[in-house]
């Protein structure tokens, strides 16, 4: 099956800095999700993007659908301390009528005031 | 309008037992997923119900799982009986089309 691969794993940064994070795969994907999970919570979509080189801002976050449809990218400018959580790149099936989504393994975020 | 919302929030059983899992979609919403994340890896996809239906269930883990969703409300997530291996976050997710909306999950733990 497909398989996303997402890194890094874990990041501490310093509030007010810019973060980037990025996931790739070894088949493509028609649609790339961006999702963030607060503690005690379930993962919110942040990102959708649907068209290779799609690059979509949702405030300070900005995501990028890569050119070869086998990766994206997420950046994160002037963290603040609610930006604390697991942020996990998703994508569905390519065809049929399946809808699971695939995840990454997350990328641990922590901001240090 | 209310959330996903998941019950309980929190299990601790022992290896042997049986423990089941509630979710209650947003109402309106025909389809509702399980997902299932063991720690520090990547959620993965359990079953897909469309109504009461199941559309999909390629991602259950074996016969210890039995997913229901009787009337196609509300659906259950039974594990019997419970291996340490069971252990980890798991996540219901409703939809009407294609955003999935996650609950807060249930965090299993099998001692």
């Amino acid at each position: 099956g497909q398989q996303l691969n997402q890194s890094p794993q874990s990041m501490f940064i310093q509030e007010g800095e810019d973060v980037s994070m990025n996931c790739t795969s070894s088949s493509i994907f028609n649609t790339w999700l961006w999702y963030k999970q607060d503690p005690g919570e379930g993962p919110v979509l942040l990102i959708a993007l649907y068209k290779a080189g799609e690059l979509t801002s949702n405030g300070r976050l900005t995501a990028q659908f890569g050119i070869t449809r086998k990766d994206s990218f997420l950046n994160i400018s002037a963290s603040i301390p609610s930006d604390v959580g697991i942020y996990f790149c998703a994508g569905p099936p390519l065809s049929g009528s399946a809808r699971q989504l695939t995840f990454g393994s997350g990328t641990q975020l922590t901001v240090l005031p | 309008e209310a959330g996903v919302t998941q019950f309980p929030s929190h299990s601790v059983i022992e290896k042997g037992q049986t423990v089941t899992l509630r979710c209650d979609p947003i109402s309106g919403h025909d389809n509702l997923y399980w997902y299932r994340r063991v720690m520090g890896k990547e959620i993965k996809f359990l079953l897909h119900f469309v109504k009461e239906s199941k559309q999909d269930e390629s991602g259950m883990p074996n016969n210890r799982f039995l997913a229901e969703r009787t009337g196609g409300t509300y659906s259950t997530l039974k594990v019997q009986p419970a291996e340490l291996e069971d252990s980890g976050v798991y996540f219901c997710a409703s939809s009407i089309g294609e955003t999935q909306y996650f609950g807060p999950g249930t965090r299993l733990l099998v001692l």
